[in-house]
């Protein structure tokens, strides 16, 4: 079974430091790999959906990478607000009805 | 946008109680899911529907039911609710060639049972 693992599992920032965590995984197994972004008292949504090794993607001052080669995706967010506080979820597609989630990076920015 | 709504924020229940955790979706979309989320771990599936009255057991089905009578709306049902069963539940929805699309989520039922 194809294992997520992110890392930290939490994270404490100041306003306007950068910052970032890993998604890793055994293998390439996969069609997708998704970012999910979970606020408190909200519903999870998709940030980035990454499908190619080499992928990046970003939206304002997100970003995100894949490497399938060696087994890992990073998330970037540049210059952290409050607002990006939040529960940063991986998620691989493996096919069919199929993905396997990671614990999630939980991410706090004080003001 | 699409909008996947759980009946319940908050639940408290008793022991031995029989359970209805609603979702209802508005986007036509063809496959629904049930997750339920615990401290340390990933979303874990309890069971998907692809259709109307079709149902397929996900990766920890036991303990639960669900019922899909029309398109829109996906129930969970704890037929007698245990504490094991204290969680964050998840609904979500896909259309039908998802492919590599995400999925779309509910708010999210924080389940307790005592």
């Amino acid at each position: 079974i194809l294992n997520v693992e992110q890392s930290p599992q939490s994270l404490h920032v100041q306003e306007g430091d950068s910052t970032n965590f890993t998604c890793s995984f055994p293998s390439s197994n996969f069609y997708a790999l998704h970012w999910y972004r979970w606020e408190t008292a909200k519903s999870p949504k998709a940030l980035f959906v990454m499908t190619l090794n080499g992928d990046e993607k970003k939206k304002g001052r997100i970003s995100a990478t894949l490497n399938t080669k060696e087994g890992y995706s990073y998330l970037y967010i540049k210059g952290s607000q409050p607002e990006d506080s939040a529960t940063y979820l991986c998620a691989l597609y493996t096919g069919g009805f199929k993905t396997i989630f990671g614990a999630g990076t939980r991410l706090f920015v004080k003001a | 946008d699409v909008k996947v709504t759980q009946s319940s924020r908050y639940l408290v229940k008793r022991t031995g109680e029989k359970v209805f955790l609603e979702c209802v979706q508005d986007m036509d979309h063809e496959n629904m899911f049930w997750y339920r989320q615990d401290p340390g771990l990933g979303l874990r599936l309890i069971y998907f529907s692809y259709d109307v009255k079709m149902k397929e057991k996900g990766d920890i089905p036991e303990g639960y039911s669900v019922s899909r009578e029309k398109k829109e709306r996906f129930s969970l049902i704890l037929e007698s609710a245990s504490t094991n069963q204290t969680s964050m539940y998840l609904c979500a929805s896909s259309p039908a060639e998802t492919g590599p699309s995400p999925l779309h989520f509910g708010n999210g039922t924080r389940l307790t049972v005592t």
